[in-house]
């Protein structure tokens, strides 16, 4: 089976500019994650999609926006890029939410010039 | 944001080594304790989900238990090998259950 497969794998913007990232979950898994990692930290919770309705919300400015399609794909979308979204950008799936373990994509590598 | 600390920050062994780490958590608001290893160029593989007080959880020669009292995890290695070499993150949902609260990982290098 395939797992969660993210795209682009590496993606350079320039300040000011959009981007979109997209996320295909594991077969049969209905929730989606999107983190955020910076060299030195560990992941930063952004979002959590559950049958396509947003359920958490971390500590991210409203630049940050994600969604979840009926195929339970999702997408994040980052507005007004600034140097400091330079970062890993990292997609999980579980089959529900709460204490579901979850699986990682490899990430998009964003570099903000 | 929950605050996960984890120690020591990184680890260099010797292959046969036998190592731990530790994972610490606000012990309110409890729901469950996940940890993963991170390997160079890879995804993060999840290891184990803990929500039990003195649960303890095995896979191969890795184990992890619980202190949901007192709010730490351990994790341990037994007879360390060049390809456990990896961070290894712990991270907590609260009460929601919808976050991964992340600590910044125990970074582990195992040389022959």
């Amino acid at each position: 089976d395939a797992g969660v497969t993210q795209s682009p794998t590496h993606l350079i913007k320039t300040r000011g500019q959009q981007v979109t990232l997209r996320c295909s979950p594991i077969s049969g898994h209905k929730s989606v994650s999107w983190y955020q990692q910076v060299l030195g930290q560990g992941p930063q919770f952004i979002f959590q999609y559950y049958e396509k309705e947003e359920r958490g919300r971390g500590n991210f400015p409203d630049r940050f926006s994600a969604r979840q399609f009926p195929n339970y794909s999702s997408e994040l979308n980052v507005n007004a890029l600034l140097l400091g979204d330079s970062a890993l950008y990292l997609c999980a799936s579980s089959i529900g939410p709460g204490n579901q373990p979850q699986h990682f994509g490899d990430g998009t590598r964003l570099s903000i010039l | 944001i929950l605050n996960v600390e984890q120690s020591p920050q990184s680890l260099h062994v010797q292959e046969g080594d036998s190592t731990n780490f530790t994972c610490s958590f606000p012990s309110s608001n409890f729901y469950a304790l996940h940890w993963y290893r991170w390997e160079t160029a890879k995804s993060p593989e999840a290891l184990f989900v803990m929500t039990l007080n003195g649960d303890e959880k095995k896979k191969g020669r890795i184990s992890a238990t619980l202190n949901t009292k007192e709010g730490y995890s351990y994790l341990y290695i037994k007879g360390s090998q060049p390809e456990d070499s990896a961070t290894y993150l712990c991270a907590l949902n609260s009460n929601s259950g919808y976050a991964l609260n992340f600590g910044k990982g125990t970074s582990l290098l195992v040389t022959p």
